[in-house]
């Protein structure tokens, strides 16, 4: 299958800072993408859907504020937690596509931990 | 009523048995069914893609879709140790949106 990058794989911040997450696509050019959030023993929950070049659309009680999602180019997508809380402290994975009815890949997730 | 309802386990079974991991769903416009694979701290890994009723096979890895009793199921046949992860299902209707289950744990024990 194809590759979906997502980087860092984990990051430690202090509460009150802003953190930024890249996801990207290796080999095929990814129309859309997604953003999850995980809790220990949870299942996934979207978070956003981005398609390039324009505005993500948001989930049902996911403040757009504080999770700025940018998707400018057909292989790179970057959600940035702002003024992290211990709260936010979760998994965050993306998942990337090509065209709509495709396979959907993930990336590898990224552990985020606000102290 | 969680759209996607799936028995967490932990599922523990000896090296060589047959796993059965099973699945509902609510949503009866949901039209594509996945069975992913995820290992601690690791993104999902997709194993199966499935449209509509019927069954797949791949390898080791059965899919089987009712929809008329909206029931999902995932056959691991000569698990092996390796298999040890969370097992994810998932649907989705035409659209993009994917809905996933809370997963199940299993151990393959040797």
């Amino acid at each position: 299958g194809a590759v979906v990058s997502q980087h860092p794989s984990w990051v430690i911040c202090k509460s009150g800072t802003s953190v930024k997450i890249e996801c990207r696509s290796l080999d095929f050019q990814a129309t859309t993408m997604f953003w999850y959030r995980q809790f220990p023993k949870q299942s996934l929950m979207l978070m956003a859907t981005s398609n390039e070049g324009s505005k993500a659309t948001y989930e049902q009680g996911v403040e757009k504020d504080k999770f700025l999602i940018n998707h400018a180019s057909l292989t790179l997508s970057t959600l940035t937690v702002t003024s992290a809380h211990p709260e936010d402290s979760s998994f965050y994975i993306c998942s990337a596509r090509a065209l709509q009815g495709t396979e959907a890949f993930f990336g590898q997730g990224t552990r985020l931990t606000v102290v | 009523q969680k759209e996607v309802e799936q028995d967490p386990g932990p599922l523990s079974v000896p090296e060589g048995a047959i796993v059965s991991l099973n699945c509902t769903y609510s949503n009866s416009a949901f039209q594509y069914f996945m069975w992913y694979r995820q290992y601690s701290r690791k993104g999902p890994e997709l194993l199966m893609y499935t449209y509509s009723s019927g069954n797949k096979e791949d390898g080791r890895f059965t899919a089987q879709v009712d929809k008329s009793s909206k029931y999902i199921s995932l056959f691991i046949r000569d698990s092996q140790p390796s298999d040890s992860a969370t097992y994810l299902c998932a649907s989705k209707t035409s659209y993009d949106k994917v809905i996933f289950g809370p997963g199940t744990s299993l151990s393959v024990i040797p």
